[in-house]
């Protein structure tokens, strides 16, 4: 089966830095895509990443390992507007997106 | 942000009856899709369509029906409303190709009550 394995919950202080990870079983791989959803609201695009490496965007950034189906996205110098839920999808061989279930961040001050 | 819009925002309505979402974009994108979200599922296809008149079942949907007959109209309807479907319903477009990847962008959500 398809499955995507993401931490169900993480806490982190504002200012400082969080890694969530995801993990990733598909038929097939056609890029990986990371959503911010904050409670209550849509999810929204962050990032997208279909070859090994890191992508960078501001204080976001995310990486990909295909050999490894894993990715995770990195956040920095923590403000508490992130304090979102954070989704992980896949995009199979058929162009699917296979959602996980959301790691939802906790920001503290 | 993509031009996109969910109608109604939130029903609560009784089991047994009709219900139908609309999802409406401006952006004129051939892909659309539409999603339940409930708590520690994430989000899960029901349906989606690849163009006018041009639909496709996603893995959950048994009970939900749609239809497209216009590029920007994608209709989600549940013949016969249960409790088990209650849950926050989004609709979600994409300017992808058949064998290309773009992001999905959302739409605000419509919240949904089966009492």
């Amino acid at each position: 089966g398809q499955n995507i394995d993401q931490p169900t919950e993480m806490t982190a202080t504002e200012g400082a830095i969080v890694q969530i990870n995801c993990t990733y079983q598909t038929s097939g791989f056609n890029g990986l895509f990371w959503y911010q959803q904050h409670a209550g609201e849509a999810p929204t695009f962050l990032s997208y990443n279909v070859l090994d490496g890191l992508e960078e965007k501001g204080r976001f950034s995310s990486f990909l390992s295909r050999s490894k189906g894993y990715s995770y996205l990195l956040l920095k110098e923590l403000q508490m507007k992130d304090s979102a839920s954070y989704l992980c999808a896949v995009t199979d061989s058929n162009y699917q997106l296979i959602w996980g279930a959301g790691t939802k961040l906790i920001i503290k001050p | 942000d993509a031009g996109i819009t969910q109608s109604p925002r939130h029903k609560v309505t009784e089991t047994g009856t009709p219900v139908t979402l609309r999802c409406h974009q401006t952006e004129n994108h051939r892909y659309m899709y539409w999603y339940r979200q409930d708590p520690g599922h994430g989000l899960r296809l029901i349906h989606y369509s690849y163009g006018v008149k041009d639909t496709d079942k996603g893995e959950v949907s048994d009970g939900y029906s749609v239809s497209r007959s216009k590029t920007e109209d994608f209709l989600l309807t549940l013949e016969s409303a249960t409790s088990s479907q209650t849950s926050v319903y989004f609709c979600a477009i994409s300017e992808r190709d058949r064998d290309s990847n773009q992001p999905q962008h959302f739409g605000d959500g419509t919240r949904l009550s089966i009492l």
